[in-house]
C-alpha cells in the first residue's frame, strides 16, 4: 500500500459526459501528479500541483482539467468525454516535487467512455 | 529534457540474475534516476533510486557510473513474480518545474 488513494476504482460512463476522479495524497505530501495509461500505453504525465498550485503541466487536454485542494486532495476532471480517453489515470504523491523525492502512485481509477 | 533509452523487452529464468540498462545522455546536474516496476492494471511501484555510485535496498541494487549517462539495474535471483515493465526515470526540467516523464519501459519476462 502506497498511501495514495484513488476513487472511484472503475468508472463506466457514456461520450459526452463529465467525470471527476479524486485522490488523496500520503500523509505529509504536499505535491500531487496525475498520469494517464491507455491500454498497453506507457504512463503520460499530465499535471503537478504543489500545495495548492499548479506546478508543471504535460500533456493534459483542454477538456481535462484538475485541482488540489487546501487539504491537499486533488481531482482530476474530465469533460466532453470520447471513446479514447478510457484509460487508468494514476495520480501521484511526493513530499515537495523536487528532484531527489520519491513518487508514490495510487492504484489508478480505470475509466471506461462507452 | 533528459530522456531515456531502455530496451523493450528481456527474458529470463527464475533464479537468474537481471540487468536492465537505461541510458540517459542528457541527465541534468541535480537529476536523481529512479526506477519503477509496473503489473498490468496496477500502479506503478517504487524500486530504488539513485545519484552517483551504487545504492542497493533489499530488493535490487542500481548501479551508475561516473558520467551517469546511464544507469543499470540488478535484480538478484528473480522469480517468476518479477515479470513486470520497468521503468527508468530521470527528471525534466522545463519552463521552471520539474516533471517526471516515463519511458516506454522494459517488459521482463521471467520463464520457469
Amino acid at each position: 500500500d502506497s498511501g495514495v488513494t484513488q476513487t472511484p476504482k472503475h468508472l463506466i460512463t457514456a461520450t459526452g459526459q463529465r467525470v471527476t476522479l479524486r485522490c488523496s495524497p500520503r500523509s505529509g505530501d504536499l505535491s500531487v501528479y496525475w498520469y494517464q495509461q491507455s491500454l498497453d500505453q506507457g504512463l503520460q504525465f499530465l499535471i503537478q500541483y504543489y500545495n495548492g498550485e499548479e506546478r508543471a503541466k504535460g500533456n493534459i487536454l483542454e477538456r481535462f482539467s484538475a485541482q488540489q485542494f487546501p487539504d491537499l486532495h486533488s481531482e482530476l476532471n474530465l469533460s466532453s468525454l470520447e471513446l479514447g480517453d478510457s484509460a487508468l489515470y494514476f495520480c501521484a504523491s511526493s513530499v515537495d516535487g523536487n528532484s531527489g523525492n520519491t513518487i508514490y502512485f495510487g492504484e489508478g481509477s480505470w475509466l471506461t467512455v462507452v | 529534457l533528459a530522456k531515456t533509452t531502455q530496451p523493450i523487452s528481456m527474458d529470463s529464468y527464475e533464479g537468474q540474475e537481471v540487468n536492465i540498462t537505461c541510458s540517459h545522455n542528457n541527465i541534468a546536474t541535480n537529476d536523481y534516476i529512479t526506477w519503477y516496476q509496473q503489473f498490468p492494471s496496477q500502479g506503478p511501484r517504487f524500486i530504488i533510486q539513485g545519484y552517483k555510485t551504487k545504492v542497493t535496498n533489499e530488493v535490487a541494487s542500481l548501479f551508475i557510473p561516473a558520467d551517469r549517462k546511464s544507469s543499470t539495474l540488478s535484480l538478484p535471483r528473480v522469480s517468476l513474480s518479477d515479470t513486470a515493465v520497468y521503468y527508468c526515470l530521470v527528471g525534466a526540467q522545463m519552463d521552471s518545474s520539474y516533471k517526471l516523464i516515463f519511458g516506454s519501459g522494459t517488459r521482463l519476462l521471467v520463464r520457469p
